[in-house]
């Protein structure tokens, strides 16, 4: 069974520093996608950058980047410069092999900005 | 850009009554899902839809729960008879299945459930 572990339920780091977010997850699979959303407090979910297990770069998408370490299984989100509207909740999320699955999110991190 | 849309925002309905969550994907996409995320809790998985019928359903998903895309644009989430836990919020998402970013799932921006 696929699994996901976010250790850190809130986080509070101040602006413009940079900030990671922990994800580590658990698959038997051999192929396997990582996703991390925003959920900022109006709740809607938005989808921030995707690492697929078989590519050989680290994701990046402007401030976010994705520190993918297969051997560890960890997938931590990396965001440079934060900013106010940074406040937010994160999920970590994977998918399995088959490609209509599901995902399966952690539980989340609540980061918090501080001025 | 296009984007996943959900009616209505927020439904209030009374215990034992039937509601009907829409959704319109993102227009060429061919994967559809519905999740839910109670109050303070992770997202769940509810269903999953691809080619006119269900992928997969979780064990949420009970018979109180269907799905239909009555047209080429709605995918819409009924549940007949509501319980007092099935308040949450419920997502749609959608995704290609096609190019580099066929894998990514898109959300709508979730439809907040009361039931009293």
């Amino acid at each position: 069974a696929q699994k996901i572990t976010q250790t850190q339920p809130g986080m509070f780091v101040q602006e413009k520093e940079a900030v990671t977010l922990d994800c580590t997850y658990d698959t038997s699979d051999p192929s396997y996608g990582l996703f991390w959303y925003k959920q900022p407090s109006s709740g809607e979910m938005i989808f921030l950058i995707y690492q697929g297990s078989y590519d050989q770069q680290n994701a990046t998408e402007g401030r976010y980047s994705l520190n993918f370490q297969k051997a560890r299984k960890s997938a931590n989100l990396v965001i440079s410069a934060s900013q106010l509207g940074d406040s937010a909740m994160y999920f970590c999320a994977m998918r399995g092999v088959n490609r209509d699955d599901k995902i399966i999110f952690g539980k989340g991190t609540r980061l918090h900005i501080l001025p | 850009e296009p984007e996943v849309t959900q009616t209505p925002s927020h439904q209030v309905t009374q215990m034992g009554q039937e509601v009907i969550l829409r959704c319109v994907p993102i227009s060429n996409h061919l994967y559809f899902y519905w999740y839910r995320q109670i109050l303070g809790q992770k997202v769940e998985f509810l269903v999953s839809f691809y080619n006119n019928e269900i992928s997969e359903k979780s064990e949420i998903f009970d018979d109180q729960f269907s799905v239909e895309r009555p047209d080429g644009s709605n995918f819409t989430l009924k549940i007949r008879s509501t319980k007092l836990e099935d308040s949450a919020m419920y997502f749609c998402a959608s995704r290609s299945g096609q190019g580099s970013l066929g894998d990514t799932q898109y959300f709508g921006p979730g439809t907040r459930l009361t039931v009293l």
